[in-house]
């Protein structure tokens, strides 16, 4: 079946570096979005990326979406404490049902 | 507040009991879901409602029994529970069904001992 692949599971960075997440998708993608989970709390909508090759960024989130559709990242610049949570990418299959990667939880070193 | 509202937060439930998760939605859209989310797992969707009708159960146990009477309101009624399915149950809604961004309740945090 369908599946899209997240990388890394975790990222350890110190205040003020980047951080990057992969999605990547067995097969092509309709559109992608991306979420973000606080500790302790629910996936909030942070984007939709719809057109191959786009580039969408948000202050200092840059994502991208795959010329194939079938890969999507996200990258953030200097990263600061109200950064921390997990971020996960859920591509729209064909049929526009989500599947969901297993997310990138973001962990900034004290 | 993201006008999805779940309760109750917390639930901790043996395995012969019968509860209810119950979510409503401010945000007069038509789809409701039901998501499973365990630690270190994608969400995984387990029933879709689209103006109060069933439009998918992605092969969910029968033990857990969901119930939409209007296009604001969704339950899932659970009874004879594992250990595991402990895990956090979200609730969401969209308009319209597919293709478009979701907004999550906070979830309850389900314990089944």
């Amino acid at each position: 079946g369908q599946q899209v692949m997240q990388i890394p599971q975790y990222q350890h960075v110190q205040e003020g570096e980047d951080f990057t997440t992969y999605c990547n998708s067995s097969t092509t993608l309709s559109n992608i979005q991306w979420y973000k989970q606080r500790p302790g709390g629910h996936p909030v909508f942070l984007i939709q990326l719809v057109k191959s090759g786009e580039v969408k960024k948000q202050k200092r989130l840059t994502f991208q979406f795959g010329e194939a559709k079938k890969n999507s990242s996200l990258h953030i610049t200097a990263t600061q404490t109200t950064d921390v949570g997990t971020y996960f990418c859920a591509g729209a299959g064909s049929n526009y049902q989500l599947i969901w990667g297993a997310g990138t939880k973001l962990i900034i070193k004290p | 507040e993201t006008g999805v509202t779940q309760t109750p937060r917390h639930l901790v439930m043996g395995m012969t009991n019968k509860k209810s998760l119950k979510c409503e939605q401010h945000l007069g859209h038509n789809a409701m879901y039901w998501y499973k989310q365990s630690a270190k797992k994608p969400l995984e969707l387990m029933f879709v409602y689209n103006f109060k009708e069933q439009t998918e159960n992605n092969s969910v146990p029968s033990r857990f029994s969901p119930e939409c009477p209007n296009s604001s309101h969704l339950f899932l009624h659970l009874h004879t529970l594992q250990p595991e399915d402990s895990a956090l149950y979200l609730c969401a809604s969209s308009s319209p069904v597919r293709g478009v961004e979701l907004f999550f309740g906070s979830g309850t945090q389900l314990s089944v001992l």
